[in-house]
């Protein structure tokens, strides 16, 4: 059965560091890595995808590592703004069509 | 493209009422899912369709908890005789047909049950 970890549960930087969230899985035959944001009482935005044959995604300021073999993902903000502020969910695709997810990793950016 | 779209927002109902959530997909995405989340938790699996099939339910969907997806399109939750436990933000998303794509989700349903 995977299970998805993510470390730590929350974080709190002020503004302009660079920051670093883990995600880690159980079983490594996974289809893809998810990375979503949510806000306090919102729903799933999509942040990236990477596939499993993909070793990173990038956009903008975020820039998302997977270590398949090592069952590892990192989601890499840089210059990190109050704005993103909210919980950072993981989630993994395996065996089936469902995603499974972390509890995700509340972000507090400190202006 | 206006994306997943949940309907209610919001919903208040007392123990032992039904109640039904409603989702309308990304167009031209063939598979939703509906998901569960409580309170400092992570989503939960709870059901897929690809198209109008049923594909795959969760132990978590009880036999008070139906879906149905009726002609491939809009997609229904119905939960009979709500509990207390049944409090959760539920969450409706869509992909694509093929496997490995992006899921796109909605904002969510919050049912309270009081």
């Amino acid at each position: 059965k995977q299970e998805v970890t993510q470390i730590p549960a929350a974080l709190s930087v002020p503004e302009g560091e660079n920051l670093v969230l883990n995600c880690s899985f159980t079983d490594s035959a996974i289809y893809n890595l998810q990375w979503f944001r949510q806000d306090p009482g919102k729903g799933l935005t999509s942040l990236l995808l990477i596939q499993s044959s993909q070793r990173e995604q990038t956009s903008g300021r975020l820039n998302a590592s997977l270590d398949k073999s090592s069952g590892r993902s990192t989601l890499y903000i840089a210059a990190s703004q109050p704005g993103d502020s909210a919980t950072y969910l993981c989630a993994v695709s395996s065996g089936s069509e469902k995603l499974v997810f972390g509890k995700g990793t509340k972000l507090t950016v400190n202006p | 493209d206006t994306g997943v779209s949940q309907d209610p927002r919001h919903k208040i109902t007392k123990r032992g009422q039904n109640v039904t959530f409603r989702c309308d997909p990304i167009s031209e995405h063939n598979r939703l899912y509906w998901y569960r989340q409580t309170l400092g938790q992570g989503p939960e699996f709870l059901t897929y369709f690809q198209n109008e099939a049923q594909l795959e339910k969760s132990r978590l969907l009880s036999d008070r908890f139906s879906a149905e997806r009726p002609k491939g399109s809009f997609s229904t939750l119905e939960i009979q005789r709500t509990e207390q436990g049944d409090s959760a933000m539920y969450l409706c998303a869509s992909s694509p047909q093929q496997g490995g794509t992006e899921a796109f989700f909605g904002q969510g349903t919050r049912l309270t049950v009081v």
